[in-house]
């Protein structure tokens, strides 16, 4: 199994240009979603999903949008990119999403390095 | 979901136990206590969880005490690969969706 894979690891951005992160999970895991990583602040979830046509907001969902159209892939889209969503991006994937039950363990994926100037 | 405190850093010495500590004192009965560290530069990793139990894998033990308001993290032979944040979790039904990551504590093992 690969895991959890994410494309690219960096990227940079120019304000107000638009990209697409992918995440790839080959482990059928229902749930998946993607947090945001900034210096001092730890990780954030910004959307995350609990299956295929099931999306739902994070802490801090503004500027992105998700879908997630199969099991196996989410990716994270930036509408119009600002300096302020400069970060690191990590996805994340787990069987379960019940708290404490079997497969609950995520799985997280290397990250993308985002720049955006 | 309760909150969790750790200390900044740590350090221990290669092949030598490693002993996390964690203050979650507000936990509830349905809470369980989780373990992820992050290595430099790459993605979070779980490491174990547990509700009041003490638990053991591959990995690390975890040993939560008896009034569940803190509980260790242990890697038994600690190696240089080990140097990461180790990250404290309190997850309970209210957070099924998320995994709240704090500051951690830096554990550098030295040679």
């Amino acid at each position: 199994n690969a895991g959890v894979t994410q494309t690219p690891k960096f990227q940079v951005l120019k304000t107000g240009q638009s990209m697409t992160l992918q995440c790839a999970q080959d482990m059928n895991h229902e749930y998946m979603s993607w947090y945001r990583q900034d210096p001092g602040m730890g990780l954030r979830l910004i959307h995350y999903s609990v299956g295929a046509g099931i999306t739902d907001q994070g802490e801090v969902p503004n500027g992105y949008n998700v879908s997630r159209s199969t099991t196996e892939d989410f990716p994270l889209r930036l509408l119009s990119a600002a300096p302020s969503q400069t970060s690191v991006y990590f996805c994340a994937s787990s069987y379960s999403w019940l708290a404490g039950g079997p497969g609950n363990e995520q799985f997280f994926g290397p990250g993308t390095r985002l720049t955006v100037l | 979901d309760a909150k969790t405190t750790q200390p900044t850093s740590m350090d221990c010495a290669e092949g030598r136990a490693a002993n996390l500590p964690c203050n979650h004192s507000t936990i509830s009965g349905n809470e369980y206590v989780y373990w992820y560290r992050q290595i430099h530069s790459q993605g979070p990793q779980y490491i174990i969880h547990g509700l009041k139990n003490n638990e053991t894998n591959e990995m690390a033990s975890l040993i939560i005490t008896e009034d569940r308001k803190s509980s260790t993290l242990i890697l038994p032979h600690a190696t240089l690969r080990d140097t990461a944040v180790y990250y404290c979790i309190v997850r309970g039904l209210g957070s099924n969706y998320k995994l709240t990551f704090g500051k951690g504590t830096l554990l550098t093992v030295n040679p």
